[in-house]
Parts: structure tokens; C-alpha cells; sequence
């Protein structure tokens, strides 16, 4: 149990559908990730939010769309997505005003696009 | 940009020592991690160094030396429950202290 909560854990979804992946942090954490995990590569990492508001996006395609509601909440908006975003999508939370600041994951929802 | 290497696979026996290194380049280097992920599971924080040296905690220990932009995880007195991924991450204070990883290494622990 690391803090960080993600639902749902597995969703398998078609092309044209449109879904919500949702976290939440009960840490009192400022900072809020999104990552993709795919096998064999590194941990990518999608989007950035600190006190609420987004602060980076990697070139993320527009069919990702985030949404940070407070800080304690995160969502990841999904449409029109194709197979090859099929990974395991985590979440995280850090403190970003402390010295170690280091990333509580939550257990991550494995997506599937047929 | 950063390249964070790690061996891809390891495999050790049950009771041994196991040394996983991972180098890395980056230009505003503000700490390495080490995480361990088990299969399912949310990647856990293992340890921390921003300054060379050694850190320990119990079994696992990790070293830095900022300078040859390298690190390694060390685990002793293996168990079977360490078969794992570790993940090595660098943190970089020139693009925010946004956290760059490696590919993660697959250890397998034989009895």
C-alpha cells in the first residue's frame, strides 16, 4: 500500500471508445504524474501536475487528455486511442518541497486497445 | 538528454550478493533513485544519493560517484521474494526535477 490509488486496474477498450483512468493520493502530496510503462522501455513520462496545475507535457498526443480537479485527485481521459498505446499506465505523487522528493506509484491500470 | 543504462536481465542464487550498476548522463544531476517493482505491482522507493558515497538499509545498499556518472544497487543475503525489476532514475534540476528512467533491470532469484 504505497498511498496512491488507481482505478480501474484493467481496462480493455476499442478504438473509438472513450474512457477515464482515475488516482488518488491520501499523502498530502503537492505533485501529480502520469507515466506509461511499456515492456522493454523506460518509464515515460506523459504529464506533471504541481499545485494543481500542469506544468509539463511531453508531446503527448491530444487522444490523452489529463484533468486535476485538487490535489488529491488525477484523472487521464482517453479517446479515439490506437493498439499501440497498450501499456500500464501509473500513477505517482511527490512531495516536490522536500530534499528527497521521491515518486509514491500508484499499482497502475493496464490498458489494452483492441 | 539523458541515457540511463542498466543491464536488462540478472540472475543470482538464493543467499548471494548481487550488484546491479546503472550509469547515466545528465546535465543538472539532482539525485538517483532506485526503485523495485514487482510483477503487478507499483514500483516501491528503495533508496536515494545525491552526494558519492554508500548508503545502506539493511539487506540493500547503494552507491554513487557523481563524477564517473554511475551507480550501483547492491543486495545481499538474497531471498527469493527479491526477484524483481529494479529501476534506476535520475532526477534533473535543469528541466524541473523531472525523473528520467532506466529500462529496468530483471533480477531472477534461483534457489
Amino acid at each position: 500500500e504505497t498511498g496512491v490509488t488507481q482505478t480501474p486496474r484493467h481496462l480493455v477498450m476499442g478504438m473509438t471508445n472513450k474512457k477515464s483512468l482515475k488516482c488518488e493520493q491520501h499523502l498530502g502530496h503537492n505533485a501529480m504524474y502520469w507515466y506509461k510503462q511499456s515492456a522493454k522501455k523506460p518509464l515515460e513520462l506523459m504529464f506533471v501536475y504541481s499545485l494543481e496545475e500542469r506544468v509539463e507535457n511531453n508531446s503527448v498526443p491530444s487522444r490523452f487528455s489529463p484533468e486535476c480537479p485538487n490535489s488529491s485527485h488525477l484523472f487521464l481521459h482517453l479517446h479515439t486511442l490506437q493498439p499501440e498505446d497498450s501499456a500500464l499506465y501509473l500513477c505517482a505523487s511527490s512531495p516536490r518541497d522536500r530534499a528527497t522528493g521521491e515518486l509514491f506509484f500508484g499499482e497502475g491500470s493496464r490498458l489494452t486497445v483492441l | 538528454g539523458q541515457n540511463i543504462d542498466q543491464p536488462t536481465e540478472m540472475t543470482a542464487t538464493e543467499g548471494a550478493i548481487v550488484q546491479i550498476n546503472c550509469t547515466y548522463q545528465t546535465s543538472g544531476f539532482n539525485g538517483l533513485f532506485w526503485y523495485q517493482q514487482h510483477a503487478g505491482e507499483a514500483p516501491t522507493f528503495l533508496s536515494y544519493n545525491v552526494l558519492d558515497g554508500l548508503e545502506e538499509k539493511g539487506r540493500f545498499s547503494s552507491f554513487l560517484s557523481r563524477s564517473k556518472g554511475y551507480s550501483y544497487l547492491l543486495l545481499k543475503e538474497l531471498q527469493m521474494k527479491d526477484s524483481a525489476s529494479y529501476l534506476c532514475a535520475v532526477r534533473d534540476a535543469n528541466t524541473g526535477n523531472q525523473f528520467y528512467f532506466g529500462t529496468g533491470t530483471s533480477l531472477t532469484v534461483i534457489p
